[in-house]
C-alpha cells in the first residue's frame, strides 16, 4: 500500500516570496492534516480535512497561509508571503477517519532565506 | 492550553545501556501514543495506550501509561543505534480527537 506522499521534499526561498506544498494521502483516507514542525519542537496542526471539508484551520495563519483539498483526495498548501520564521518541515498526514491512526509523509523542508 | 512536556530535550548513550524517556501533563487524556521520527521522514506511530496504568511491550520497548491517564513513560532496553531518533509523544483527548504534542525527546545511540 502506497504511504502519504509529499512535494517537494525541499524548498528554499526568500522571504516574501510565495511557495506550494502538494500532498496526497493514503487512498481511502478522508481525513487529511497539514502540520508545521519547527526545529526542536513537535508538531503543530495547521488545518484539518475531513474529505473536502474544513474541520479545524483554528491555527493556521490565515493572512499567509491557505489550503485546499477540493476533490477531497489531495491537497496544497500555500504560503504567500512567506516569512523567515516559516522556516520549518511541513508534514501531512492521513487517517481512515477522525480519531484514526494518522499516517505521515516525508514531509518539506522549507527554508526562507 | 494543553501541553506535555517531554524529557529529557536530548539523550546520548552507548549501546547497551538502558533508558527512560518521560512524556508529562497536568491534562487528563483519552489516549497516548509514542512516535519515531528519523531525519527526513514524517513520524511513525510505535503505540497507543488507552487504559490508566496499561503497559505495554514492543520487542525491547515498553510503554506505560500512568494510572490518572496524564503521563507516560517509554523505556528502553539494552539500545541499538537503530533505536536513534526523535521519540515524540502526543495525546488525544475525546472533545475533538486531535493530538497534543510533546516537544520531542533526541535519543542517539553510540556504538
Amino acid at each position: 500500500e502506497a504511504g502519504v506522499a509529499q512535494s517537494p521534499r525541499y524548498k528554499i526561498i526568500e522571504k516574501r516570496q510565495s511557495v506550494a506544498f502538494w500532498c496526497n494521502p493514503i487512498s481511502g483516507h478522508a481525513t487529511l492534516y497539514w502540520y508545521q514542525q519547527i526545529l526542536g519542537q513537535g508538531p503543530k496542526l495547521l488545518i484539518q480535512f475531513q474529505n473536502n471539508g474544513v474541520v479545524d484551520d483554528s491555527q493556521l495563519p490565515k493572512d499567509r497561509f491557505s489550503a485546499e483539498r477540493l476533490k477531497g483526495v489531495d491537497s496544497t498548501l500555500k504560503i504567500q508571503p512567506a516569512k523567515l520564521e516559516d522556516s520549518a518541515v511541513y508534514l501531512c498526514a492521513s487517517s481512515f477517519g477522525i480519531g484514526d491512526t494518522q499516517y505521515f509523509g516525508p514531509g518539506t523542508r522549507l527554508t526562507v532565506l | 492550553t494543553q501541553l506535555l512536556e517531554q524529557s529529557p530535550q536530548f539523550l546520548s548513550i552507548q549501546e547497551g545501556e538502558n533508558l527512560t524517556v518521560y512524556c508529562n501533563s497536568s491534562s487528563v487524556f483519552s489516549s497516548l501514543q509514542w512516535y519515531r521520527q528519523e531525519p527526513g521522514e514524517g513520524p511513525v506511530l510505535l503505540v497507543t495506550v488507552v487504559t490508566g496504568g496499561e503497559v505495554k511491550k514492543l520487542k525491547r520497548l515498553t510503554f506505560q501509561f500512568g494510572d490518572a491517564r496524564k503521563d507516560s513513560s517509554l523505556h528502553i532496553t539494552a539500545a541499538q543505534p537503530g533505536d536513534t531518533g526523535l521519540y515524540l509523544c502526543a495525546g488525544a483527548t475525546n472533545s475533538n480527537y486531535q493530538l497534543i504534542w510533546g516537544a520531542g525527546t533526541k535519543l542517539i545511540i553510540k556504538p
